[in-house]
């Protein structure tokens, strides 16, 4: 058990510019969710998938963002077109289970600075 | 929806003194309730978690956090703070049904523990 990982740990880039962020979960687990992080706020829900499928979607997640898990292993966060209000950590978990919430594990994050 | 206040944004303590970090929550539903801390440039670490059962439950590192229901809260305590314990500390809810688990989280506490 490795734990998350992400990559990459760190993004800058220029307004306008496309991104894809990647999460490797803890293998056996299922579930997968992305969250959003901004200074001084805590995490907020963007996207959960359940083995492949993408189950729900926040609000939050406007037309520019698209999440995908194919075959349910390893899943990618892809932001078109950036704004400067991108600019946050991305935190990837991933848990076990049906029901009951397990516990999620999370990754360190993608800090991503739009310039 | 569930909703996360957390209220207080910053706790300076200082070493081997009691703290008390405050969460209060509000939902329409039956919730599990979730401590996680964060320390600087690291993901969240689950400190402990209520499902059911005992309303007093007991984490990592010597915290420990009671659930309320009718004064819909769930406080994080810890006898004896140690400068390591320095961090942001978030309070989390999630509740069943359909919500897979998402977490909806306060804005966060920092915990600065002073020698």
């Amino acid at each position: 058990d490795t734990g998350v990982s992400q990559n990459p740990r760190h993004k800058i880039t220029k307004r306008g510019q496309n991104v894809t962020f990647r999460c490797d979960p803890i293998s056996e687990h299922n579930r997968l969710y992305w969250y959003r992080q901004t200074l001084g706020q805590g995490p907020e829900f963007l996207t959960y998938f359940q083995n492949e499928a993408q189950l729900e979607k926040s609000r939050l997640l406007s037309d520019r963002f698209s999440a995908e898990r194919p075959k349910g292993s390893f899943s990618t966060l892809e932001i078109q077109r950036t704004e400067q209000g991108d600019s946050a950590m991305y935190l990837c978990a991933s848990s076990l289970g049906y029901g009951t919430p397990y516990e999620q594990y999370f990754g360190p994050g993608t800090r991503l600075t739009v310039t | 929806a569930q909703s996360v206040t957390q209220l207080d944004s910053q706790v300076p303590v200082f070493e081997e003194a009691p703290v008390e970090l405050r969460c209060n929550y509000s939902s329409s539903v039956s919730v599990y309730l979730f401590w996680y801390v964060q320390y600087p440039n690291q993901g969240l670490q689950l400190l402990l978690k209520y499902l059911s059962g005992s309303t007093l439950v007991k984490g990592i590192n010597g915290f420990e956090a009671e659930f309320n229901k009718s004064q819909t809260s769930f406080h994080l305590r810890k006898p004896s703070v140690h400068i390591s314990d320095t961090a942001e500390y978030f309070c989390a809810v999630s509740a069943g049904g359909t919500s897979y688990g998402k977490l909806t989280f306060g804005q966060g506490t920092i915990l600065t523990v002073h020698p």
